[in-house]
């Protein structure tokens, strides 16, 4: 079975400043996929990064970084100088590898709210 | 070019009502995802299609969920004597569905089913 555990319910910042959201998960699978989503307002899903369970390489993109390691198995997400437009909910997801029917299977998200 | 589409958005259902909910994936694609996303809770898998067929049903609830994908295109979530657990927002998601080792769900803006 997977699961995928974001502790955090809800965060609150103040523009500017950096957060971190936490995800932890659990799989049996030796080679999965994980995944971070945000979901504004509107309620679409809007998919932000996929990496594999091989690269332990933390990725930066922009204001969006990246620090998977599998030893604790957890796959946080920062965001530095937070902006007002980052206000969503974010979820953290897992996934097998190797078969066409790659199921999701997300955590309860993290609500952020960044407040000018 | 077009990407998943959803209808209705929005359905108010009388308890003990049967609905229809119909997802149009991109075109081409041939993997198609169900997910129900209760308030405040990250997505959860409901089924999985591959061309017309159903492939994975492990995550519909009761009985009362029924999905088809008559001619592996358009696909119809039917819920039957809908109750008030039902409420939840319904998320079609579709991918190539190759034989990479992932293929990128795309998702719909979801339906948003409320049950009096």
């Amino acid at each position: 079975a997977q699961k995928v555990t974001q502790a955090q319910t809800e965060i609150s910042v103040v523009e500017k400043e950096d957060v971190t959201l936490d995800c932890v998960y659990e799989t049996r699978d030796t080679t999965y996929y994980l995944f971070w989503y945000k979901q504004p307002p509107s309620g679409e899903l809007v998919f932000l990064i996929r990496r594999n369970s091989f690269d332990e390489q933390n990725e930066i993109s922009g204001r969006y970084s990246w620090n998977f390691q599998k030893s604790t198995s957890s796959f946080n997400f920062t965001i530095t100088a937070s902006q007002v437009v980052d206000s969503a909910v974010y979820f953290c997801a897992l996934s097998p590898i190797g078969n066409a029917g790659n199921m999701l299977t997300f955590g309860g998200g993290t609500r952020l709210m960044v407040k000018p | 070019g077009a990407g998943v589409s959803q209808s209705p958005r929005y359905k108010v259902a009388k308890r003990g009502q049967d609905v229809a909910l119909r997802c149009d994936p991109i075109s081409g694609h041939v993997s198609l995802f169900w997910y129900q996303q209760a308030l405040g809770q990250g997505p959860e898998f409901l089924t999985y299609f591959q061309n017309e067929a159903q492939l994975d049903k492990s995550g519909l609830p009761s009985d009362r969920f029924f999905a088809e994908r008559p001619e592996g295109s358009v696909s119809t979530l039917k819920i039957q004597r809908t109750q008030q657990e039902d409420s939840a927002v319904y998320l079609c998601a579709s991918s190539l569905g190759d034989l990479r080792p992932y293929n990128e769900q795309f998702f719909g803006p979801g339906t948003r089913l409320t049950v009096l």
